[in-house]
């Protein structure tokens, strides 16, 4: 059973370029997560997507954009960059209405560096 | 909104000494709480996890007890070895609107095991 995929593994941009990272869920899983992990802290909460829909959003900016295709796959956009997106993009997987106490899986990440 | 707070590292310990990481929280409903690690490059995997008021999560030697009363959930190992030098985060889980679900972090708490 394939966990949770991430392409690339890494990635470098330059500043004001635009960026598309991808993420498959674990088989069986509905739902997306994706989190940004700067250098030295913890995840944060970027966004969720369910049935090809933004369900909830963190605190960031519209430069951050994503989709969610029929096949519960998904990609995060990052557009304009900036130096400060350099980070580790994690997406995780997980099953909407499961209980709360079912963890979320989460991919190897895309470490993005931002030039 | 929720929060998890946990000891500032790094963490110097002597292969075999106890290990104690501390982690508390802050949260509206009745979270789950989940202990990850993050191994250097990789991404997050889960090492153990608990539901309710007074379960006791564990895996691999380490130990984490959900405390409503001190809103804690502190993690123990009785003897570390090399092999767990990682970086540890305490997280938390809660259910919103729709029934979705949403991982709060810790900062990370980086753990070093020197022979």
């Amino acid at each position: 059973d394939a966990g949770v995929t991430q392409s690339p593994t890494h990635l470098i941009k330059t500043r004001g370029q635009q960026v598309t990272l991808r993420c498959s869920p674990k088989s069986g899983h509905d739902t997306v997560s994706w989190y940004q992990q700067a250098l030295g802290q913890g995840p944060q909460f970027i966004f969720q997507y369910y049935e090809e829909e933004e369900r909830q959003r963190g605190n960031f900016p519209d430069r951050f954009s994503g989709h969610q295709f029929p096949n519960y796959s998904s990609e995060l956009n990052v557009n304009a960059l900036l130096l400060g997106d350099s980070a580790l993009y994690l997406c995780a997987s997980s099953l909407v209405l499961q209980p709360v106490n079912t963890e979320a899986f989460f991919g190897q990440g895309t470490r993005l560096t931002v030039v | 909104g929720n929060s998890v707070t946990q000891m500032e590292g790094p963490v110097t310990l002597s292969e075999e000494a106890f290990l104690t990481i501390n982690c508390t929280y802050t949260a509206t409903g009745y979270p789950s709480l989940f202990w990850y690690v993050q191994y250097p490059g990789e991404g997050l995997q889960l090492l153990l996890k608990a539901t309710k008021a007074d379960d006791k999560g564990s895996n691999k030697g380490f130990e984490a007890t959900y405390r409503k009363e001190t809103t804690s959930f502190h993690l123990e190992k009785g003897s570390v070895q090399v092999s767990d030098s990682a970086v540890y985060f305490c997280a938390l889980s809660d259910a919103y609107s729709g029934g979705y679900q949403k991982v709060t972090f810790g900062t990370g708490t980086k753990l070093q095991v020197i022979p």
